[in-house]
């Protein structure tokens, strides 16, 4: 059964301060989703990595993965209170038929 | 355009009675999905369908839920009767085929007392 690993769970942090979301998974995978989800809002899709090595970035937020490693990181440099929000990652595994198998999340509170 | 809508956003029950959540998919997602987050762990997976099909409903947890997606168009999920574990936040998702990208709705929030 595939698992997918988040951490830390809970993150306050300053702004200005730069921190990094771990996710592990357990079994190989064909693509991997972080999301973020504001209290109330539907999940917003913010990367999505295909392949080992991949690194994507947006704005103050980057993320890469290590398919070898299974492990995804998201980077968050210089946060500021708008990035206040829950962090999910996701695996995918296509032989399920896209069926998302996600953390637990990170919620991340950016303190001024 | 629209995206996918979620009603309601929250209910309040009692152990025992029945409720009906109800997903509107981006007009031609063929794919829909529905998940839940219980007790703030991990969205879990419920069940998939392709139009009006049940791909996969391997994560449905008992026979108190019943999903349907009569027609192909919205798709409801009913709980009967309700349990205190049935809690949580149930998601709905639509995508194009092949599966393409996951589009979320906002949630309903059950609560049952």
């Amino acid at each position: 059964e595939l698992k997918v690993e988040q951490n830390p769970l809970f993150l306050s942090m300053q702004e200005g301060k730069n921190y990094t979301i771990y996710c592990n998974y357990s079994t190989t995978s064909d693509r991997l989703y972080w999301y973020r989800q504001d209290p109330g809002k539907s999940l917003e899709s913010l990367f999505v990595l295909l392949s080992n090595g991949a690194v994507k970035q947006e704005g103050r937020l980057m993320a890469s993965l290590d398919t070898k490693a299974r492990l995804s990181t998201l980077h968050i440099t210089a946060a500021v209170h708008d990035l206040s929000a829950t962090y999910f990652c996701a695996v995918d595994m296509r032989t399920s038929g896209s069926r998302l198998t996600f953390g637990e999340g990170t919620q991340l509170t950016v303190n001024p | 355009e629209a995206g996918v809508t979620q009603f309601p956003s929250h209910s309040v029950i009692e152990k025992g009675q029945t409720v009906t959540l109800r997903c509107d998919p981006i007009s031609g997602h063929d794919n829909l999905y529905w998940y839940r987050r219980v007790m703030g762990k991990e969205i879990k997976f419920l069940l998939h369908f392709v139009k009006e099909s049940k791909q996969d409903e391997s994560g449905m947890p008992n026979n108190r839920f019943l999903a349907e997606r009569t027609g192909g168009t919205y798709s409801t999920l009913k709980v009967q009767p309700a349990e205190l574990e049935d809690s949580g936040v149930y998601f709905c998702a639509s995508s194009h085929p092949p599966p393409g990208e996951l589009f979320f709705g906002e949630g309903s929030r059950l609560t049952v007392l």
